[in-house]
């Protein structure tokens, strides 16, 4: 049974950094074609991708938010972290972990994905 | 604003198909990659439900089903029920920037 669970602080101040961490369960992240992956959703909107890793150490980055995002893995732990710097209220939005389907770091859906953490950028 | 655009809404009676479109470009649903679609009910995350032309896990009512053409995708779903009332997303990989893309998402409201 493939598992995925999110974690980190529920609320931050702007300008500050947040880091989410991605505990996960089923499979491994040392299997080749293995991606996991952040997508996070604002009150109301529609959903936006973030970033993935794979295997390999492979990552990619949405274009508009490169500067401000890493993203990592500790396969010992099956662990994925996520960091964004210079929060912003209008980061504000339920942040979602994803294992990603498929045998190649190209492609793919997310297909289990965790429940999601809130996570609310106010001063 | 999202890279694929969906409409914000459908609608339809019990029983009845509807289709959501999601439109994209060469660079993205044009391409060789697949176009995939969750649901998400309010208050939880995702599920995936078609994976290019495949319901997506076993266990998807065959009620759900995909297509694309050209730089256009859609969901159908045939006797619609109630069960199916959830906003709907379509994603594609965009090879040109090696990044994942989502739609804007649909409400669908069963009547």
């Amino acid at each position: 049974q493939i598992t995925l669970k999110e974690s980190g602080p529920t609320l931050v101040k702007p300008k500050e950094t947040l880091t989410l961490t991605c505990t996960f369960s089923g499979f491994s992240l040392s299997t080749r074609g293995v991606g996991v992956g952040w997508i996070r959703q604002p009150p109301g909107k529609a959903l936006e991708w973030l970033a993935v890793i794979f295997w390999d150490d492979d990552r990619r980055y949405s274009p508009s938010l490169k500067s401000r995002l890493i993203i990592t893995k500790d396969t010992s732990k099956n662990q994925v972290a996520l960091t964004m710097t210079n929060m912003d209220p209008v980061d504000t939005a339920t942040y979602f972990c994803a294992k990603r389907l498929g045998d190649t770091s190209t492609g793919g859906a997310y297909d289990h994905w965790g429940q999601g953490t809130l996570v609310t950028v106010s001063s | 604003q999202s890279v694929l655009t969906q409409p914000p809404s459908v609608s339809g009676a019990p029983g009845q198909r509807v289709t959501i479109s999601c439109t994209g470009s060469s660079s993205n649903i044009g391409t060789i990659y697949d176009v995939h679609w969750y649901q998400q009910f309010p208050g939880t995350a995702p599920k995936l439900i078609i994976s290019g032309n495949r319901v997506w896990p076993s266990g998807v009512p065959d009620r759900f089903s995909a297509s694309k053409s050209g730089t256009s995708a859609s969901l159908a779903i045939t006797g619609l029920q109630a069960e199916d009332e959830a906003h709907y997303y379509c994603q594609c990989y965009d090879p040109s920037l090696s990044v994942w893309v989502f739609g804007g998402g649909t409400k669908l409201t069963v009547l």
